[in-house]
């Protein structure tokens, strides 16, 4: 089993949907997951961590359940510049270790 | 944060040649990672470069095929040894820095999109 499996969709929204994106992970022993954003033909970025409390950052939502090893990111009212491929990442015990989803892709249309 | 200066950007290369990746990163990190990425999947960790020591391979890769030298705390190169049109791929370098969070952020290189003929 893959240590992170995520729909790679893709997502076609209009502009202002709400929209989200599920992941799951192996290893329960994992401790630190993040969403990133990955822009066409450009490197990945960091969009935000994801804390067990759930936490929000502007239209971004990230939540974490661990009892399911289950992560979501929801995305309201979105926008044309959302357009891009969402990675879910954990951390793994090693080191600076992470394993990466496969993306998943979204485009807002207007 | 960390700026990595990753070159060339793109290449086409002739099958059974190398390729050698650079990145320069802009502050002293321990550890470098080398990510492969292949249309439509995930990045997939090829190995992590230490400086003083030999590079540790993930599973599947090996050091004949992707050497890797780690000279200094902020420089690093992959070479990617006798392509194949199956190496054809984005090839990344990542560092880990303190973001914007206060937390260890993985920041990366622009990529390296190579195509073998």
């Amino acid at each position: 089993r893959k240590e992170v499996e995520q729909d790679p969709g893709p997502f076609n929204v209009p502009e202002g949907a709400t929209v989200a994106f599920n992941c799951t992970y192996s290893n329960s022993a994992s401790q630190s997951f993040f969403w990133y954003r990955q822009d066409c033909r450009k490197e990945p970025k960091l969009l935000m961590s994801v804390y067990s409390s759930g936490n929000e950052d502007g239209r971004f939502t990230a939540q974490l359940n661990r009892a399911s090893q289950y992560i979501s990111l929801l995305i309201r009212d979105s926008k044309l510049s959302d357009s891009a491929t969402y990675l879910c990442v954990k951390r793994g015990s090693t080191l600076g270790r992470l394993y990466f989803g496969r993306g998943t892709q979204l485009t807002v249309w207007p | 944060s960390a700026v990595i200066s990753q070159k060339p950007s793109r290449d086409i290369c002739q099958r059974g040649t190398s390729l050698t990746i650079q990145c320069q990163v802009d502050s002293q990190v321990t550890m470098m990672f080398w990510y492969r990425q292949q249309p439509g999947q995930s990045l997939t960790l090829i190995a992590t470069a230490n400086q003083g020591s030999e590079a540790t391979y993930e599973s599947g890769f090996v050091i004949d095929k992707f050497p890797i030298s780690r000279p200094n705390l902020t420089f690093s190169t992959l070479t990617v040894s006798n392509m194949s049109p199956e190496d054809s791929s984005i090839y990344l370098c990542s560092v880990d820095a303190t973001g914007g969070e206060s937390v260890a952020e993985a920041f990366f290189g622009q990529g390296t999109r190579l195509t073998v003929v």
